[in-house]
C-alpha cells in the first residue's frame, strides 16, 4: 500500500482565498482524522471520521473550516476564507479500527501559507 | 484527559543506547501509552504502545513502570536517523471508539555521530 496520500504538498495562497486540502486514506482504513500542526500549539486533531461519518469536530478552530468524506477513498478539507493565521502543516492520517491499540498512520502532511 | 510530561530535549551520541522518559501520574487503568515520532519535514510515525507489561519491537522497547505511572522508551542504539521529536501520548479511547491522540511538545532527540 503507498499510505496515507496527501495533495498538494505545498500550497501558498493569498488571504480570503479558498483552500481545499485533500486525502486518501489506507485502503480498510475505517478512520480518518485531520490535524494540524504549528510551531505555537503544536499537533492538534482537528476532526476525525469513522466510516465516512465526522464522530468529533470540536477542534475545527471556527466555521470557515469544514471536512467532508464522501466516500471511504476521499477527504478534503476546506478552509473559506484563508487568513494568514491558517499557514500550518495539515496532516491526514487514517487506522484500521476504533480501539486504543490501534496505531494511526500519518500521510506527508500539506504545507499551507497564506500571505 | 490524562496528560504527560517529558523533557524538552536529549542527547545522545550515535550506536548508544537512548532512554526517553515520560511522566504521566494521572494514567487511567484503561490508558494505552502510544510512543510515536516525528522526523524532520515527516508526518508522525507510530514506534510502540504497550498497557503494562514491557514490550519490545523492532524499532524499540518500552519500559512500563509498575504503578504505571511512568514509562521509557528505549533506543538500544541510537541511529543519526532517529534523530526526530518523540511523543508519549496516553490513548484511552472513549465509548469503544479510538479517542483524541492529543499530542504534547514532546522530546527532540539529537543523535550526534
Amino acid at each position: 500500500d503507498a499510505g496515507v496520500i496527501q495533495s498538494p504538498r505545498h500550497e501558498v495562497t493569498e488571504m480570503g482565498q479558498e483552500v481545499t486540502l485533500r486525502c486518501k486514506p489506507i485502503s480498510g482504513h475505517d478512520y480518518l482524522f485531520w490535524y494540524r500542526q504549528t510551531m505555537m500549539r503544536g499537533l492538534e486533531l482537528l476532526i476525525y471520521f469513522n466510516n465516512n461519518v465526522p464522530i468529533d469536530d470540536s477542534g475545527m478552530p471556527e466555521d470557515r473550516f469544514s471536512a467532508k468524506m464522501p466516500n471511504a477513498s476521499f477527504s478534503t478539507l476546506k478552509i473559506q476564507p484563508s487568513e494568514p493565521r491558517d499557514s500550518a502543516v495539515y496532516f491526514c492520517a487514517s487506522s484500521l479500527a476504533g480501539d486504543s491499540t490501534d496505531t494511526q498512520y500519518f500521510g506527508p502532511g500539506t504545507r499551507l501559507t497564506v500571505l | 484527559d490524562a496528560k504527560t510530561t517529558q523533557p524538552n530535549s536529549m542527547e545522545s551520541n550515535e550506536e548508544e543506547p537512548v532512554h526517553l522518559p515520560c511522566n504521566h501520574s494521572t494514567i487511567s487503568g484503561t490508558d494505552y501509552i502510544h510512543w510515536y515520532r516525528q522526523l524532520p519535514s515527516q508526518g508522525p510515525e507510530y514506534v510502540i504502545h504497550g498497557l503494562t507489561s514491557n514490550v519490545n519491537n523492532r524499532m524499540a522497547s518500552l519500559a512500563i513502570a509498575e504503578d504505571r505511572k511512568s514509562s521509557t522508551l528505549i533506543l538500544h542504539r541510537a541511529t543519526l536517523r532517529d534523530a526526530a521529536v518523540y511523543y508519549c501520548i496516553l490513548d484511552g479511547g472513549y465509548g469503544g471508539s479510538q479517542g483524541n491522540l492529543i499530542f504534547g511538545k514532546g522530546t527532540k532527540l539529537s543523535v550526534k555521530p
